[in-house]
């Protein structure tokens, strides 16, 4: 099955710096990459997702990269501010619609 | 609109007793997944039901666990005899049909005592 590893577990950056988190998957079959922020006592929120036929996505302060090749996918956040501050979770899936195999997190901590 | 709801949001039990927890997903959604967040790690996959095709259970740990959708909507998953290693957080997720993204709900805390 699907392995997905994620790096680093906890990132500390000063505000307005960027933010990156890297993922690693197995299964070359893999075709969809979202990820989720959650909050303390929240549910996961989807905050950005990827295609596997598309190399790169942005969304204002957010983005995505994928490479296939290499199996690797990585989140970006520039001008990082404390709302940002949250676990994030890199995940995979075939079709799109099937169950998405989790990395373990990325504790993120943005310093005022 | 009314996003997944989870209930209850908390439930402590004793060892050896049985659990139901339920989940409303979306409505019109025809996709309904169970995952499991055990303390600071990631969400590991139980269970996906899609309109009314035969469930995908292959993540289901033990057979101390079962879930149910009834009419297409709720979703009730049940742990049997719950031990402490069942402790964790249960997150219940609806997808649209068609649709690519996983709405998550806030998730079941079940402690066991």
């Amino acid at each position: 099955g699907e392995n997905v590893e994620q790096h680093p577990s906890t990132l500390s950056v000063q505000e307005g710096d960027s933010a990156v988190i890297k993922c690693t998957y197995s299964d070359s079959a893999s075709n969809y990459f979202p990820w989720y922020k959650q909050e303390l006592g929240k549910g996961p929120q989807l905050i950005i997702d990827i295609r596997s036929n598309v190399g790169e996505k942005k969304d204002q302060r957010i983005a995505v990269t994928l490479n296939k090749t290499a199996k690797h996918f990585s989140l970006h956040i520039t001008e990082t501010q404390p709302e940002d501050s949250a676990v994030y979770f890199c995940a995979a899936s075939r079709f799109g619609n099937e169950k998405l195999t989790f990395g373990t997190g990325t504790r993120l901590t943005i310093i005022p | 609109g009314a996003g997944v709801s989870q209930s209850p949001s908390n439930k402590v039990t004793e060892k050896g007793k049985d659990v139901e927890l339920r989940c409303d997903p979306i409505s019109g959604h025809t996709a309904l997944y169970w995952y499991r967040q055990s303390l600071g790690q990631g969400l590991e996959f139980l269970i996906y039901f899609q309109g009314n095709s035969a469930p995908d259970k292959s993540g289901l740990p033990s057979d101390r666990f079962s879930a149910e959708r009834t009419g297409g909507s709720v979703s009730t998953l049940t742990i049997q005899r719950t031990q402490q290693e069942d402790s964790a957080v249960y997150l219940c997720a609806s997808r649209a049909g068609g649709g690519d993204t996983q709405y998550f709900g806030p998730g079941t805390r079940l402690t066991v005592l």
